[in-house]
């Protein structure tokens, strides 16, 4: 597809579960990006990957949250351990540029932690 | 510590009637000022990129403009069509994330 493609677009765990977000952002861009967005606030930072090394990680709320790119293509977020704070929308955007400030959205992963 | 402000929270207007969007900001090593629309369900969509003071840029009924301290998005005569959430964010120095505000919510009616 033309644009970036999250999946699945809707999660329920159950507390405690483990869970793993996917990403596939759009061919050739070098620039990737994990934000958290909560209900009624704008996107806050997770984490940043240009190409498959992950450069700054220091948005992740804690050690139960953990991202990976591996061939500098496809990215997959992954919570252990669920809590029910973690209950959010989660975005991934890519950027042709290192840096990336102009960032291409997915429509998020919605995740609801019961 | 580098943050940003978005006024108002919530806006309402009929369909015409041109108003504008404010961002107040401080940060310390400015490298962009960006402006995202964001429909319910959707993520957010890029706008415009603005970098020093006294720029402006436009695209159809939505002129972004900054100062020193704060931008502004104006929508002149905006359409049903406009509404949607508005987000304003930043680049600085320090790191290559945008930090976004809150977002002004939209509502255009006919």
């Amino acid at each position: 597809g033309a644009g970036v493609s999250q999946s699945p677009r809707y999660k329920v765990a159950k507390r405690g579960q483990d869970v793993a977000l996917r990403c596939d952002p759009i061919s050739g861009h070098v620039s990737l990006f994990w934000y958290q967005q909560a209900l009624g606030q704008g996107p806050e930072f997770l984490t940043y990957f240009q190409n498959e090394a992950q450069l700054d990680k220091s948005g992740l709320p804690s050690d139960r949250f953990f991202a990976e790119r591996p061939e500098g293509s496809v990215s997959t977020l992954k919570i252990q351990r669920t809590q029910q704070e973690d209950s959010a929308v989660y975005l991934c955007a890519s950027s042709p540029t290192a840096g990336g400030e102009k960032l291409f959205f997915g429509s998020g992963t919605q995740l609801s932690v019961l | 510590e580098d943050q940003v402000t978005q006024s108002p929270e919530a806006l309402r207007l009929q369909e015409g009637e041109s108003s504008s969007l404010n961002c107040s900001y401080t940060v310390s090593g400015l490298r962009g000022l960006f402006w995202y629309r964001q429909d319910p369900g959707k993520g957010p969509e890029f706008l415009f990129t603005l970098y020093s003071a006294g720029e402006e840029k436009e695209k159809e009924r939505l002129k972004a403009t900054l100062t020193k301290k704060e931008s502004f998005l104006h929508i002149t005569a905006p359409k049903p069509e406009d509404s949607a959430t508005y987000l304003c964010a930043f680049s600085n120095q320090a790191g290559t994330a945008l930090i976004f505000g809150k977002g002004t919510t939209l509502s255009v009616s006919s």
